[in-house]
């Protein structure tokens, strides 16, 4: 049973570009979390979504941050027109149910921007 | 704002030596606390709690919460070197999302 996957684990942008963070949950899970975690910093919360529907957004700076969790497809965090205080790790984690039975959050191993 | 501080940030103990990590908590709507592993990869799951005074135990790594000093430790006896890590604590907020707040962490280094 694999993991939660997210791809790219690096990614390079420069100033302006468009940054597209992708994560497929688990196999039978249908909640997604993205999380984002600054250097020297704990991972802060960002949005949480299940199939189609935007449940938790009250972590997403509320410009050029957008995500979606599609019917069909993985999950998908977009930066528009990033600057260097974007650069960061990108957690995804993925639960069957809200939070799962344990409270258990399954994390991908992530993704990191950078911005030149 | 929810609030979760660890100490110490970080740590440097010997093989066999038993530590103690601390996470104190300020959260709303309070459901449970959480800790995880971080090596360099992903955080994996160790424990949640949300009863005081209930010791969680596997293997080596045990927990235990305090609702009342909003406070948690982990506990490592016996420590080997594959325990070292950042070690995340995290408070959970059941107000109307299952929202977790982060600490910073512990990185635990462990040398033989």
């Amino acid at each position: 049973n694999a993991g939660v996957m997210q791809n790219p684990r690096h990614l390079v942008r420069r100033r302006g570009q468009e940054a597209r963070l992708r994560c497929s949950p688990m196999k039978g899970h249908s909640h997604v979390y993205w999380y984002r975690q600054l250097p020297e910093e704990g991972l802060k919360f960002m949005v949480y979504l299940q199939k189609e529907n935007i449940i938790d957004e009250s972590g997403m700076p509320k410009e050029r941050f957008s995500a979606e969790f599609p019917k069909e497809g993985p999950s998908i965090l977009r930066i528009q027109q990033v600057v260097r205080g974007d650069s960061a790790a990108y957690f995804c984690a993925s639960s069957p149910l809200q939070g799962g039975n344990t409270g258990e959050l399954f994390f991908g191993e992530g993704s990191r921007l950078t911005v030149l | 704002e929810d609030k979760v501080v660890q100490s110490p940030l970080s740590l440097v103990v010997h093989e066999g030596d038993t530590v103690t990590l601390n996470c104190s908590y300020e959260v709303t709507n309070f459901r449970s606390l959480l800790w995880y592993k971080q090596e360099k990869k992903a955080p994996t799951f160790l424990f949640m709690l949300t009863s005081s005074g209930i010791e969680k135990k596997s293997g080596r790594l045990s927990s235990i919460l305090d609702k009342k000093e909003l406070f948690s430790i982990l506990n490592i006896t016996a420590t080997q070197t594959g325990d070292s890590a950042v070690y995340l604590c995290a408070g959970h907020s059941g107000a109307g999302s299952y929202q977790l707040t982060f600490g910073k962490g512990t990185k635990l280094s462990v040398i033989p």
